[in-house]
């Protein structure tokens, strides 16, 4: 499945960094969004674009920045990160955001702040 | 969006039929009931969804209940490669994962 790609899958970086993951959808769609799976935990909705427009933000902390300059691709800024933020973080797209439009996630992004 | 319980695991041979229930008892009218499956350390991957009726697709099969309340995904013949998180999302607006159910299946 190469509908949702993410880039790099796997990333290491200390707290005073500044590092950004990629997310490209091959597939059409109008919406993307990004999530959070932290270890043993439900993954939780971050961001949701719509038409490039930030239609929701999941009371996300400041220091993960999204954006999305194109209905195909979405980057997520991270600076001053804390270990706590180490996670896997997930790209998803759906051609609407409506509620009955299927959403495909792409394979993540593995994250260690150390 | 409905609170939905699932059982936190299940076993199931191989080549059989792996039966994973859902409840969803404050499900409301317009809320449709969504499967999505994640094996280890990928992304969720879409199953099926349905409002009212049974749906059947390619990957498998969904069992709504009349009163809504709870709902029954079946894999008729489980392979190894099932093996994975199973989440059953009630949503009007956006999904919402829970902890799913953990599926094992054996040879």
């Amino acid at each position: 499945e190469t509908g949702v790609t993410q880039t790099p899958r796997h990333l290491v970086m200390g707290m005073t960094n500044k590092k950004s993951l990629k997310c490209e959808q091959h597939l059409g769609h109008n919406a993307m969004y990004w999530y959070k799976q932290s270890a043993k935990k439900p993954l939780e909705l971050m961001f949701v674009y719509n038409f490039k427009e930030q239609t929701e933000n999941n009371s996300v902390p400041s220091r993960f920045s999204p954006e999305c300059p194109n209905s195909s691709h979405l980057f997520l800024h991270l600076h001053t990160l804390q270990p706590e933020d180490s996670a896997l973080y997930l790209c998803a797209s759906s051609q609407w955001a409506g509620p009955t439009d299927t959403q495909y996630f792409g394979p993540g992004t593995r994250l260690t702040v150390l | 969006d409905a609170k939905t319980t699932q059982p936190p695991s299940m076993d199931c041979a191989e080549g059989r039929a792996a039966n994973l229930p859902c409840n969803h008892s404050t499900i409301s009218g317009n809320e449709y009931v969504y499967w999505y499956r994640q094996i280890h350390s990928q992304g969720p991957q879409y199953i099926i969804h349905g409002l009212k009726n049974n749906e059947t697709n390619e990957m498998a099969s969904l069992i709504i209940t009349e009163d809504r309340k709870s709902s029954t995904l079946i894999l008729p013949h489980a392979t190894l490669r099932d093996t994975a998180v199973y989440y059953c999302i009630a949503n009007t607006d956006k999904l919402i994962f829970g902890t799913g159910t953990r599926l094992q299946v054996f040879p």
